[in-house]
């Protein structure tokens, strides 16, 4: 069974330039998920969708941070303009019942 | 206190050794929890679920301490492959602990 994909792997960016992530979930997962995780720290939800409604996105960051799953499957994590505490790994993870099955993360550098 | 912590380690110990962390939680309405293994540079991966009941797998049990609000990992018999950062978590808010690290040596 095909796991979470994520891409790009890598990104390095400039401080006020945006990125895009893309990710795809494990097929037939209603819930995905995306997490930062900062080196040293756990990982920290951004926001969950439930299909392609949003049922938590309280510690995403509106000013700069956006996220959509139009047809309930794909999902797309956009940051406009990035800032260098922004650098971090950002996971996507998805879900059927109660266990999260995380991508392998794409890593962000912003200089 | 945050909802959820853990001791960051590293817990050093040598192969064959028995270890166990805890994990404490704030918010006594958690019902789910987990433990997730996170090798460097790599994705967490599901180790276990915590059940109120306990739960063993070969060389691992996890533990649910309700009334202390914890959890528990042991591990047995500890494999140079264990070493890797172990990482909690609560179902019902998603959050994660910073993670303990564990390092075997031969």
């Amino acid at each position: 069974e095909a796991g979470v994909a994520q891409s790009p792997r890598y990104k390095i960016i400039e401080k006020r330039q945006s990125v895009a992530f893309w990710c795809n979930p494990i097929s037939g997962h209603a819930t995905l998920y995306w997490y930062q995780q900062i080196l040293g720290q756990g990982p920290k939800l951004l926001i969950q969708f439930q299909n392609n409604g949003v049922v938590d996105d309280s510690q995403l960051p509106k000013d700069r941070f956006s996220a959509e799953r139009l047809k309930g499957v794909d999902s797309t994590l956009k940051i406009q303009p990035a800032k260098l505490e922004d650098s971090a790994v950002y996971l996507c993870a998805s879900s059927l019942e109660n266990v999260q099955y995380f991508g392998p993360g794409t890593r962000l550098t912003v200089t | 206190r945050k909802e959820v912590e853990q001791d960051p380690g590293p817990f050093n110990v040598p192969e064959g050794a028995t270890v166990a962390f805890n994990c404490t939680y704030s918010n006594s309405a958690s019902q789910s929890f987990f433990w997730y293994r996170q090798d460097c540079r790599k994705e967490p991966k599901l180790l276990m679920s915590v059940y109120s009941s306990g739960n063993e797998d070969g060389r691992f049990t996890a533990q649910l301490n309700r009334a202390s609000q914890y959890i528990s990992l042991l591990i047995r018999d500890s494999k140079l492959s264990d070493s890797a950062t172990y990482l909690c978590v609560t179902r019902s808010t998603l959050t994660f602990g910073k993670g303990t690290m564990l390092l075997v040596s031969p």
